[in-house]
């Protein structure tokens, strides 16, 4: 079965520093994987996604996410963190029969200092 | 263009008592999607419209939540008797295509709405 881990549940980060938040999977084939973000009122919205080709995924405001198949991980990361960055971010993975049925992980909360 | 939209966007209920959560999805999107969180944990697939008809309800908890999309537009997901541990978010989301139908052309994005928190006490 497809699960996903995301180790952090806080972070706090310095507005201005980089970021990267942890996300492992679990799946037999060559998964799908996402990552969403929940604003303070806002519905969770898509940052990136990787389904093939290269690795390394280019998302919205600035972030981006390494696929690694030997680590499993897909790991989100941004260089500058700005406080409108604070928000719950999730990892989630999907299958190749139905990608829109997806597994998320318990989600980061991400904190930003001034 | 209206995102997806929830309502309530809170219900507080007693144990018991019976609750109704709306979504309506973005115009012109034929798949509906019902998730909920449970607090502190991961957001679970509950079910999958294509336009009126069930694609898919492994993820329905048991046969107390019921879920209707009539007309293939808005649905309601209903909780009757509802019990505590159904306190969570339930999120609701649309996305225009399929897997199945053209994957080349899917972006693969799932459009959320903002969820209904639901408390029962």
């Amino acid at each position: 079965a497809q699960s996903v881990t995301q180790p952090d549940i806080h972070i706090t980060v310095s507005e201005g520093a980089s970021l990267e938040l942890r996300c492992n999977y679990s799946y037999g084939a060559t998964p799908y994987l996402f990552w969403y973000v929940q604003s303070p009122g806002q519905g969770l919205q898509l940052l990136l996604k990787y389904f093939s080709g290269d690795t390394l995924v280019q998302g919205i405001k600035g972030f981006e996410a390494e696929f690694k198949r030997s680590q499993s991980s897909f790991n989100l990361r941004k260089p500058s963190v700005h406080w409108s960055d604070a928000a719950e971010y999730f990892c989630a993975v999907g299958s190749n029969t139905g990608f829109q049925k997806l597994v998320f992980g318990t989600g980061t909360r991400l904190l930003v200092s001034p | 263009e209206a995102g997806v939209t929830q309502f309530p966007s809170h219900s507080v209920i007693e144990k018991g008592q019976t609750v109704t959560l709306r979504c309506d999805p973005i115009s012109g999107h034929d798949n509906l999607y019902w998730y909920r969180r449970v607090m502190g944990k991961e957001i679970k697939f509950l079910l999958h419209f294509v336009k009126e008809s069930k694609q898919d309800e492994s993820g329905m908890p048991n046969n107390r939540f019921l879920a209707e999309r009539t007309g293939g537009t808005y649905s309601t997901l209903k909780v009757q008797p509802a019990e505590l541990e159904d306190s969570g978010v339930y999120f609701c989301a649309s996305s225009p295509h399929t897997w199945k139908a053209d994957h080349r052309r899917n972006t693969g994005e799932l459009f959320f709405g903002e969820g209904s928190r639901l408390t029962v006490l």
